[in-house]
């Protein structure tokens, strides 16, 4: 078991420009989840996947953010257009898909937006 | 809106002490509570969880919960300078989704 990983670890980008970010899942997890964390603030729940399916986006998921997983497995996250707003500490966690469960982080990906 | 509320702290106590953590959450429907633990520039790392009122024992951890009053704590024994971290609350509505709602942390440390 290898855990939740996120490439790149670290992303520096101009404003306007845009990004993608990868998550892998613990393997077998159907339940996926992107949250944004700022400094001092916890994590901020982005948007839910359950195998393939997108189940829930937040509000604060605007328009030039999306998200998908095409095969259930590995996901993205691509923020287009990117503002200084933006930077952050981008997490993803993976879950196994049952009741009372725990959700396990990976090691984040931390964007700078000049 | 779903709130989670934690002192932000500070929390400073001396190596080998108990510290005590402490959150309230807003949301009656909340089923499932998280401690986190999070080092500075890291992501969050599970501590313990709690579905149930009353206490529950892992090691040096202790979580209570008490859903009447909508609190849930960890208490920490023999806390060591290692145990120096950003503890984050997170509670689960368990409506069938399984979003977590995290408080902003309070910040632990353990001096020598």
């Amino acid at each position: 078991d290898t855990g939740v990983s996120q490439n790149p670890r670290h992303k520096i980008t101009k404003r306007g420009q845009n990004v993608t970010f990868r998550c892998d899942p613990i393997s077998e997890h159907n339940r996926l989840y992107w949250y944004r964390q700022t400094l001092g603030q916890g994590p901020e729940f982005l948007t839910y996947f359950q195998n393939e399916a997108q189940l829930e986006k937040s509000r604060l998921l605007s328009d030039r953010f999306s998200a998908e997983r095409p095969k259930g497995s590995f996901s993205t996250l691509e923020i287009q257009r990117t503002e200084q707003g933006d930077s952050a500490m981008y997490l993803c966690a993976s879950s196994p898909g049952q009741r009372q469960e725990t959700q396990y982080f990976g090691p984040g990906t931390r964007l700078l937006v000049l | 809106q779903k709130e989670v509320e934690q002192n932000s702290g500070p929390l400073s106590v001396p190596e080998g002490a108990i510290a005590s953590l402490n959150c309230t959450y807003s949301d009656r429907g909340s089923q499932s509570f998280f401690w986190y633990r999070q080092y500075s520039g890291k992501s969050p790392e599970l501590i313990m969880s709690i579905y149930s009122n009353g206490d529950k024992e892992d090691g040096r951890f202790t979580a209570q919960l008490n859903k009447a009053s909508q609190y849930v704590s960890l208490l920490i024994r023999d806390s060591q300078p290692s145990d120096s971290a950003t503890y984050l609350c997170a509670v689960n509505e368990d409506s069938g989704y399984s979003t977590l709602t995290f408080g902003k942390g309070t910040m632990l440390l353990v001096s020598p």
